[in-house]
């Protein structure tokens, strides 16, 4: 079955410390994936998706299918930062797709 | 553009009641989809809809029902009401026509059943 599991609800680190928010995931084929962000008072929004290969507010995520990961990295957190993190796929595409996601990990970055 | 917008923000409802929850999606989108997301979780996918039809479906009871309109605005209905499904309820929209796979949710309607 298609499952995203984020191992750590809560990850603390100082400003300036590198961070990494893991992501596993289970599907069968090749697996679209992304990382929203909800930071204080806001929706759900969109980070970044595996399939652009981009950085988003110095955040970056590499597909490992070896190792079916998807990690979303930053070199320097910053207190902005400070944010829930949900990883997430997407399962089909033609006929509609649905959105599987992790439980979220609660990102605190300490000044 | 207000983006996806959702209403009631907030609903108390007691056991057995049936509740309705709205959605209209961000301008120029036209497939909606629905979120459970219980407390400390993250969203679970209910359905999603698209041209007034419901092409994929979750794990979750015939107690949960859908509509689209002509619109694209969309409503989320659930009948005999469980203590169970207390939540926050999220919308997400997203175009068939442009980046299928981005989607904007809305703030979310909060459902507290007693």
């Amino acid at each position: 079955a298609q499952r995203v599991t984020q191992p750590e609800k809560l990850l603390s680190v100082f400003k300036g410390a590198p961070v990494e928010l893991k992501c596993n995931y289970s599907y069968s084929g090749s697996p679209e994936l992304f990382w929203y962000v909800q930071y204080s008072r806001q929706r759900l929004q969109l980070l970044l998706r595996h399939i652009s290969r981009e950085s988003i507010k110095g955040f970056t995520a590499d597909l490992n299918k070896g190792e079916t990961s998807f990690h979303l990295k930053k070199p320097f957190a910053q207190e902005e930062d400070s944010a829930m993190y949900y990883c997430a796929l997407n399962d089909g595409y033609t006929g509609g797709f649905k959105t599987i996601f992790g439980a979220g990990t609660r990102l605190f970055v300490k000044a | 553009d207000a983006g996806v917008t959702q209403s009631p923000t907030h609903l108390i409802k007691t056991r057995g009641q049936q509740v309705t929850l709205r959605c209209s999606p961000k301008s120029g989108h036209d497939t909606v989809s629905w979120y459970q997301q219980a407390l400390g979780q993250g969203p679970q996918f209910i359905f999603q809809y698209y041209e007034e039809e419901e092409r994929q479906r979750g794990n979750f009871p015939d107690r949960f029902s859908g509509h689209q309109f002509p619109n694209y605005s969309s409503e989320l209905n659930v009948n005999a009401l469980l203590l169970g499904d207390s939540a926050l309820y999220l919308c997400a929209s997203s175009s068939e026509q442009g980046a299928v796979d981005e989607q904007f949710f809305g703030p979310g309607t909060r459902l507290t059943v007693l």
